[in-house]
């Protein structure tokens, strides 16, 4: 079970905004930095947000991070049909000693 | 261009050891400021992060695994080796190797590699 708890789907139709919570604790998200990492079936994770809110060369600037607190966002706007994908959050877990991932959340363009 | 490639045995049997290798081209392993990974996802179920390892062979093992995983690195072979003991069905994944700049998030993946726990 992770400790970063992400809601399990999220959906919009063309053109929209889609907004996907990472909800972790004092020890992971609350005291390190955010990644976020795109997932396409049968294909390597993409890190698409890194440190809360950069994205990294070739990421769309539809994509956006942001962190409050012991929480974390992305929002994708804009939406299109090849941003269906699971979307991880990640950050380093003190108590743990680890990175942890969220439990991902799949996005369904309607 | 950084290239990352996953190989190894792609069945293993339950209760023997799992060894996977990440050998990486376009690039030296031997830099302080980056940290390399391993990452799996069993089917139909999210990414789980196994471990990362230093090219001075720093190590950090998710804890869940940690009695059982080993990580070393091959700096004449610019290589990271993965070994996971007394595998079960539950090891049944995809695993990836994935480099990190320190303090930031994998942002360069090799492709995957399927291994399967079955007798």
């Amino acid at each position: 079970q992770s400790v970063l708890t992400q809601p399990p789907s999220a959906s919009g139709t063309p053109g929209q905004r889609v907004t996907i919570s990472c909800s972790g604790s004092s020890s992971n998200i609350g005291r390190n930095t955010v990644n976020w990492y795109q997932k396409l079936p049968g294909t390597a994770p993409k890190l698409l947000i890194d440190s809360n809110d950069q994205r990294p060369s070739g990421v769309p600037d539809r994509f956006s991070g942001s962190k409050s607190g012991t929480s974390a966002s992305l929002a994708i706007s804009g939406l299109q049909s090849d941003d269906e994908a699971d979307y991880y959050c990640a950050a380093w877990d003190g108590s743990l000693n680890g990175y942890v991932f969220g439990t991902g959340t799949k996005v369904t363009v309607l | 261009q950084l290239h990352l490639q996953e190989s190894g045995p792609r069945l293993v049997k339950p209760s023997e050891t799992l060894s996977l290798t990440c050998s990486v081209s376009g690039g030296s392993i031997s830099t302080s400021t980056y940290y390399w990974g391993w990452i799996r996802q069993a089917p139909g179920k999210g990414l789980e992060w196994i471990g990362s390892i230093y090219y001075s062979g720093s190590t950090h093992y998710s804890p869940s695994l940690k009695s059982r995983v080993t990580m070393s690195v091959d700096t004449s072979k610019n290589q990271i080796s993965l070994t996971l003991n007394s595998v079960t069905a539950a090891d049944t994944a995809v695993y990836y190797c994935a480099r990190g700049f320190a303090g930031s998030g994998m942002d360069v993946w090799g492709q995957g590699t399927t291994v399967t726990v079955s007798s």
